[in-house]
């Protein structure tokens, strides 16, 4: 089982249309990233954050820490085709041996289409 | 332009040869991941390195994978031998540990195919 539990596991929409991705726990982490991944390549980081409450935002998306910092949401407004990808959420756990180790979550495969 | 890099992209060769990945970290990088990337598992840690000491292995098959890093600039993970089941793509990420960031950078993976 996953420590962090993404959801939808597949999300397909048009082009325009705003999208949401959750990413939870009942787990407390330090810190939490968001990355997205196209096929052939690796992972890519698109933000991280460390504050309970946290909301940070990158052009169209949007990405909430929960105050508790057990979880995570990432928002697109407008989707566009270039959004299509794999988004993974991945926390370190708030522990002291973990020294950068991060727990991932399952994905969300997200297909936007024109 | 700062990335981790990694040899070879693709890699085929048959059950019970011996195979071989290379990691170059971004220089200044202090701690170095192994994953594996399935359909079915997603992403699982292998390994992972802090000043080049492994710190943690719990995730490898100890009998067929082993790995190293010999140097700061360079990881190896090796599996012998290797088996069908071992077809994955396996990916290199470093990191500035000990931060509260804890970001992680992806090389772009090798995929390894075991017939």
């Amino acid at each position: 089982t996953q420590l962090l539990e993404q959801s939808p596991q597949f999300l397909s929409i048009q082009e325009g249309e705003n999208l949401t991705v959750y990413c939870n726990s009942s787990s407390v982490f330090s810190s939490l990233q968001w990355y997205r991944q196209e096929p052939g390549e690796g992972p890519v980081l698109l933000v991280t954050v460390v504050t309970g409450g946290e909301v940070k935002k990158l052009k169209r998306l949007t990405f909430q820490f929960g105050d508790a910092r057990k979880d995570s949401s990432l928002h697109i407004t407008a989707a566009q085709t270039g959004d299509t990808g794999l988004y993974l959420c991945a926390g370190a756990l708030l522990t002291t041996d973990s020294w950068g180790k991060l727990q991932f979550g399952a994905g969300t495969q997200v297909v936007v289409t024109p | 332009d700062a990335r981790v890099t990694q040899t070879p992209r693709h890699k085929v060769t048959e059950m019970g040869q011996e195979v071989t990945m290379r990691c170059q970290p971004i220089l200044g990088h202090n701690t170095v991941f192994w994953y594996r990337q399935t359909m079915m598992q997603g992403l699982e840690l292998l390994a992972y390195f802090r000043n080049r000491a492994p710190l943690d292995d719990s995730g490898m098959p100890k009998d067929r994978f082993s790995a190293e890093m010999p140097d700061a600039t360079l990881a190896t993970l090796k599996i012998q031998p290797s088996e069908p089941r071992d077809s994955a793509v396996y990916f290199c990420a470093s990191g500035l540990g000990g931060n509260s960031y804890n970001e992680q950078f992806f090389g772009p993976g090798t995929r390894l195919t075991v017939l």
